[in-house]
C-alpha cells in the first residue's frame, strides 16, 4: 500500500520530443504528488508537484497529469532537450509532513 | 527561497572511524527533516525521520545506534556514521520541511567512501 510504482526505468528520446514518465500509487491517503530530477551526484531538485484537487497542472515544459480515480499520475516534458537527460522520481505523500514514499526511477536520455 | 545546505559534499574515512553529516534549512524552520541512503542507480531509502526536539524515528532494518541522528534546532539537524565500515559507502541526501507547508527541500547530499 504504500509503493509508488514508476515506469519505464529508462527512456530515450530525440530531442524535441516528449517522454513521458509514468506513476501509480495504492495509498488513497497520499494527498501531494511531486516529481524531481536528479543528476548524478546532485541532490533531488522538485521540478512540478500537485495535490489531488486538480486533473493537470503545467509548470514550462513539465506538465503533469492526475488521475485520481486510476490512482495514476504522470510527467509529460515538452520539446525535450539534451539538458533534460536526468534520473526522474516521482514520489507521493499523506498529510503535511508525511514521509516521501520515492518511486524507483527513470533514467532519461535525450539525444541531440 | 527554501534551501537546504548539507556538508560536506564528500568525505573519506578510515573503517572503524566515526562521520557527522550536517544538514541546515538556511530560510526557513525545517520541523521535521529526512535522511536518505542512495546507492548507485537505485531509488532514495529513507533512513530515519527527525522531528526538532524528538528522537528521531528510524526506519525498519536501520540500525540507530550506528546512525545517529539529532535535530537539536529549526535548522539543523546532523547525521553521525559511528564505526563506519566500507559498506556503509553510500550517497546520503537529507530532505527538510515544514509544519504547515507541502514540499520538501532536499540537500545536494554526502558521498560518503569508508575505505
Amino acid at each position: 500500500q504504500q509503493q509508488v510504482k514508476q515506469s519505464p526505468q529508462s527512456l530515450i528520446v530525440q530531442k524535441g520530443g516528449i517522454p513521458i514518465i509514468n506513476c501509480a500509487y495504492e495509498n488513497t491517503a497520499f494527498d501531494y504528488f511531486p516529481w524531481y530530477q536528479q543528476f548524478p551526484g546532485k541532490g533531488p531538485a522538485l521540478l512540478i508537484a500537485i495535490r489531488p484537487d486538480v486533473s493537470e497542472k503545467k509548470e514550462g515544459r513539465f506538465t503533469i497529469s492526475f488521475n485520481k480515480s486510476a490512482k495514476q499520475f504522470s510527467l509529460h516534458i515538452m520539446d525535450s532537450q539534451p539538458g533534460d537527460s536526468a534520473t526522474y522520481f516521482c514520489a507521493a505523500a499523506g498529510g503535511s509532513q508525511g514521509n516521501l514514499i520515492f518511486g524507483k526511477g527513470t533514467k532519461l536520455s535525450v539525444k541531440p | 527561497g527554501a534551501v537546504v545546505s548539507q556538508h560536506p559534499s564528500r568525505v573519506i574515512c578510515k573503517s572503524g572511524t566515526s562521520v557527522k553529516i550536517e544538514c541546515r534549512s538556511l530560510d526557513f524552520q525545517a520541523t521535521t527533516m529526512f535522511w536518505y541512503r542512495q546507492f548507485p542507480k537505485q531509488s532514495l531509502m529513507l533512513m530515519a525521520t527527525s522531528n526538532e526536539g524528538s528522537k528521531a524515528t528510524y526506519e525498519q532494518g536501520v540500525e540507530k545506534d550506528k546512525f545517529l541522528i539529532n535535530h537539536a534546532s529549526l535548522t539543523l539537524s546532523t547525521l553521525t556514521v559511528t564505526s563506519a565500515h566500507p559498506e556503509d559507502s553510500s550517497f546520503y541526501i537529507c530532505s527538510a520541511t515544514r509544519q504547515g507547508w507541502y514540499g520538501y527541500t532536499f540537500g545536494s547530499g554526502t558521498r560518503l567512501t569508508v575505505v
